[in-house]
This record gives C-alpha cells, sequence and structure tokens, in this order.
C-alpha cells in the first residue's frame, strides 16, 4: 500500500547547527514533493516545492533534494534558529491527475535549543 | 496578506450533537479543501471541491459528514450526529491552480 513516512521522534539540535529531515514513500510516483511547516494549533504554512525532474531547491537558509530512486526527500535548514522550532510536514501529490490532492506524512517536531 | 478564515476556532461539544464549520478561502482561489487531523498525526484529506462542484470526497464518511460549497466560493463542513473519534483538527486550504495550498488556522474539535 502507499505510504510516506518521516521520522515521528522529535529532533532537537543547537542552534546554528543544520537540521536535516527525512521523508520515504513507497508505491508513490509523485509528481512533485512539497515541505510545509505547521507551529502548534496552527494550520500548515507552504515552503517549498521541488518536482520529480528537480534534484535540489534552495530558499534562503532552506533546502530541499529529491531523489526519486531512492523515494527520498531531504529538508535541510541550515544556521537553524529557535524560531526554526515547529513541525515539518512532507506532502506528495497523489499521483491521479489531480494536481490538488495532497498526501501528507505524520510530521517531524524539530525543537532548535539556543 | 490574504488568508483563509475559519471559524469557529475552538468547538467542544458532546456525541451526537451536530456541529458545523465555516471556511472562507482567499479571493479567487477557485478549489478549496477540508482536511481533518488527528494529533500526532498528518492533514486527511476529506473533501475538495473545485468552485462549487465536488472533485474528490472519497474520504468523507457520508454517513454523518456532508460539505458544500454553494456559489463555489465559501464552504461549510457539518458533522450529524458527532462521535467521539471525530475530535481533530479540521483545515480548509484553497489554492488557485496548481499544488500549493493555503491552509486556514483551523477549527479544534473536541466530543465530549
Amino acid at each position: 500500500s502507499q505510504k510516506i513516512e518521516q521520522n515521528s521522534e522529535a529532533l532537537n539540535i543547537q542552534e546554528g547547527k543544520t537540521a536535516t529531515l527525512t521523508c520515504n514513500y513507497t508505491n508513490y510516483s509523485p509528481a512533485y514533493l512539497q515541505w510545509y511547516r505547521q507551529d502548534p494549533g496552527r494550520g500548515p504554512v507552504f515552503l517549498l516545492l521541488i518536482r520529480e525532474n528537480e534534484k535540489e531547491k534552495r530558499k534562503e537558509r532552506l533546502k530541499v533534494t529529491f531523489d526519486t530512486t531512492l523515494k527520498q526527500s531531504l529538508f535541510h535548514i541550515t544556521a537553524s534558529q529557535p524560531a526554526d522550532s515547529a513541525t515539518y510536514l512532507c506532502a506528495l501529490d497523489h499521483g491521479s491527475g489531480n494536481t490538488g490532492k495532497l498526501i501528507f506524512g505524520q510530521g517531524t517536531t524539530l525543537q532548535v535549543k539556543p | 496578506e490574504a488568508e483563509v478564515a475559519q471559524s469557529p476556532r475552538y468547538k467542544i461539544t458532546e456525541k451526537s450533537q451536530a456541529v458545523a464549520f465555516w471556511c472562507d478561502p482567499i479571493s479567487g482561489h477557485a478549489t478549496l479543501y477540508w482536511y481533518r487531523q488527528i494529533l500526532g498525526q498528518g492533514p486527511e484529506l476529506l473533501v475538495q471541491f473545485q468552485d462549487e462542484s465536488v472533485v474528490d470526497d472519497s474520504q468523507l464518511p457520508k454517513d454523518r459528514f456532508s460539505a458544500e460549497r454553494l456559489k463555489g466560493v465559501d464552504s461549510t463542513l457539518k458533522i450529524q450526529p458527532a462521535e467521539l473519534g471525530d475530535s481533530a483538527m479540521y483545515l480548509c486550504a484553497s489554492s488557485p491552480r496548481g499544488p500549493v495550498l493555503t491552509f486556514g488556522a483551523g477549527s479544534r474539535l473536541t466530543v465530549l
């Protein structure tokens, strides 16, 4: 069956370090993958989208890679700050031609300590 | 900056009661989504509208849930009767077209 897996354990890192979050999927062939940030009690906020023909994408301190052979995306936050503490969700298109139907992972909580 | 508006932000109800959530998407966004997020899990799509038409409601428990978007603008999600397992955050999102979603702040439902 189709599955998206993110590390369910919280990631704790020191301020200034690089945080790396992982998203693995099986039995999908997504045309693109997205990353969202979610703060407690709030809705997710879009961060980055990467398409299947793109290997890497950057936005300020954020970098996303997409390996369709490994069926994995890595999400990096460089020079992390306490304000980066949140839950990060990866999302794939369902692959049914409905580009708006996203399937979300369960999210990984990042805690950046000063 | 344009936002997706949702109300109420919090709702506490007893099981077997009816509950309704309202969503006003960003102006001009033709596609509207209702997602349900159980604590500790990712959002799950309940229903997707394109203008006033339902595109996908395959995961909507139709025996107790209903959703409408009569004029292709705002939308209402209703649960009747509510069950204990319905306790969750109900998220509304919209998009002009394409895959990037803008979410509202959500409506937190607690069923006692």
